[in-house]
């Protein structure tokens, strides 16, 4: 156990559905991430939050619309996605004490999303 | 931002074997060097991790080592075991490598 959570762990929706993903850490980090691991792709960063501030967006399209409420809660909200966006979304959290990317990623199981 | 080339993709030893793998990274401001072990169907797991003002480091078979001007750093795992049977990833500055798969033999 990680102290990292996902859920659901698996999701299939449809292209006009809206569903959301949702990551929690118990572990007291102050970053949070959501990264998309596809079958033929290095892991891509799309979003990170630090101290519930999003610091960063890697020309993420707009049909993914992350949300941090607070530094222990991370959600990604999902409307009118492509087949393309079928991956495994991982979550991960990580104390930067050093600055951005400093410090060890520790991810979630990760959401499994199939889009039709 | 940061660009991360890996290499190889794909990577078969026979066990008692060492196996190497490098990466090189772009920004030479990047700091923080880590390597990830993901299992199949399980989630990466950071395995060993070096920052910039050493040059290697090592935890017993897995080593890693870095050469900032040069701008890549390698990952070394010796007398390798069937468990060691994974994907490897090498990051910079939240950006990963592309991903060796290691295939142990017994």
């Amino acid at each position: 156990e990680t102290g990292v959570t996902q859920t659901p762990r698996h999701l299939v929706m449809g292209m006009t559905n809206k569903k959301s993903l949702k990551c929690e850490q118990h572990l007291g980090h102050n970053a949070m991430y959501w990264y998309k691991q596809s079958a033929k792709k290095p892991l891509e960063l799309m979003f990170v939050y630090n101290f519930k501030e999003q610091t960063e967006n890697n020309s993420v399209p707009s049909r993914f619309s992350p949300e941090c409420p607070n530094s222990s809660h991370l959600f990604l909200h999902l409307h009118t996605l492509q087949p393309e966006d079928s991956a495994l979304y991982l979550c991960a959290s990580s104390q930067d004490i050093r600055g951005s990317h400093t410090g060890e990623l520790f991810f979630g199981e990760g959401s499994r999303l199939t889009v039709l | 931002g940061e660009n991360v080339e890996q290499h190889p993709s794909t990577l078969s030893v026979q066990e008692g074997d060492s196996a190497v793998i490098k990466c090189t990274y772009s920004d030479s401001a990047s700091n923080y060097f880590p390597w990830y072990k993901q299992e199949l169907g399980k989630r990466p797991q950071l395995i060993i991790d070096i920052r910039s003002n050493v040059g290697e480091k090592k935890d017993q078979r897995i080593a890693v080592t870095l050469n900032k001007t040069a701008k890549h750093f390698s990952l070394h795992i010796t007398e390798t075991q069937p468990e060691d049977s994974a994907v490897y990833f090498c990051a910079a500055a939240g950006s990963f490598g592309a991903g060796t798969r290691l295939t142990v033999k017994p």
